[in-house]
């Protein structure tokens, strides 16, 4: 299997403005995982999917956020409006359930930087 | 609500010590299943072990080893002999099982090994 892939895996902006990240999960993977990770700090969970349906999103940071994964393969996580406070690392990671355990696999990343 | 203590923030020792990382965890539930990861340099997390709760048995595997305790609420983790390859960051994590797993990660460890 290729692994996780992330796009891009940097991103700097200004203030305000919205970004977008991509996340292609491993092949076959039906769930997918997002999460931030703030300087010093382990990743914190944001939402999920299971193919296209969204299971999870009531830790989403705020409405700023969103996350699609319209034909449950690749995902998307959109913050609008940008602040400072939202430079982190956005993860990415995939799993399949597999003779009944589950393994997540975690891309690379997009570190992102508001200015 | 779940917690991951990870007390130790960084680790120094000499390429072919014996380390051990620390993690103590928190939670309410009688099910859980407790992970450790490692993030290298590169960033990307990689999975190392997951345990679950009724299993206390402890786990070798190569160089590394995991000690798990219920009445301590301790899983615990050993590097025999740490080369150089093994710096990185390590995070123990904790997740309850709602159709997946959702972790909470303590803040990590970071371990350098000197040669």
């Amino acid at each position: 299997d290729t692994g996780v892939s992330q796009n891009p895996r940097h991103k700097i902006t200004k203030r305000g403005q919205n970004v977008t990240f991509r996340c292609d999960p491993i092949s076959e993977h039906n769930r997918l995982y997002w999460y931030r990770q703030t300087l010093g700090q382990g990743p914190e969970f944001l939402t999920y999917f299971q193919n296209e349906a969204q299971l999870e999103k009531s830790r989403l940071l705020s409405d700023r956020f969103s996350a699609e994964r319209p034909k449950g393969s690749f995902s998307t996580l959109e913050i609008q409006r940008t602040e400072q406070g939202d430079s982190a690392m956005y993860l990415c990671a995939s799993s399949r359930k597999r003779r009944g355990q589950e393994t997540q696999y975690f891309g690379p990343g997009t570190r992102l930087l508001v200015l | 609500a779940q917690k991951v203590t990870q007390a130790q923030t960084e680790i120094s020792v000499v390429e072919k010590e014996d380390v051990t990382l620390d993690c103590v965890y928190e939670t309410r539930d009688t099910t859980y299943y407790l992970f450790w990861y490692k993030q290298p340099p590169s960033g990307e997390l990689v999975f190392l072990i997951r345990r679950n709760s009724f299993d206390e048995q402890n786990e070798i595997s190569g160089r590394y080893s995991w000690n798990f305790q219920k009445s301590t609420s301790s899983f615990n983790f050993t590097i025999t002999a740490s080369q150089v390859v093994d710096s990185a960051v390590y995070f123990c994590a904790l997740s309850l099982y709602v159709g997946s797993y959702i972790p909470t990660f303590g803040r990590g460890t970071s371990l350098i090994v000197h040669p």
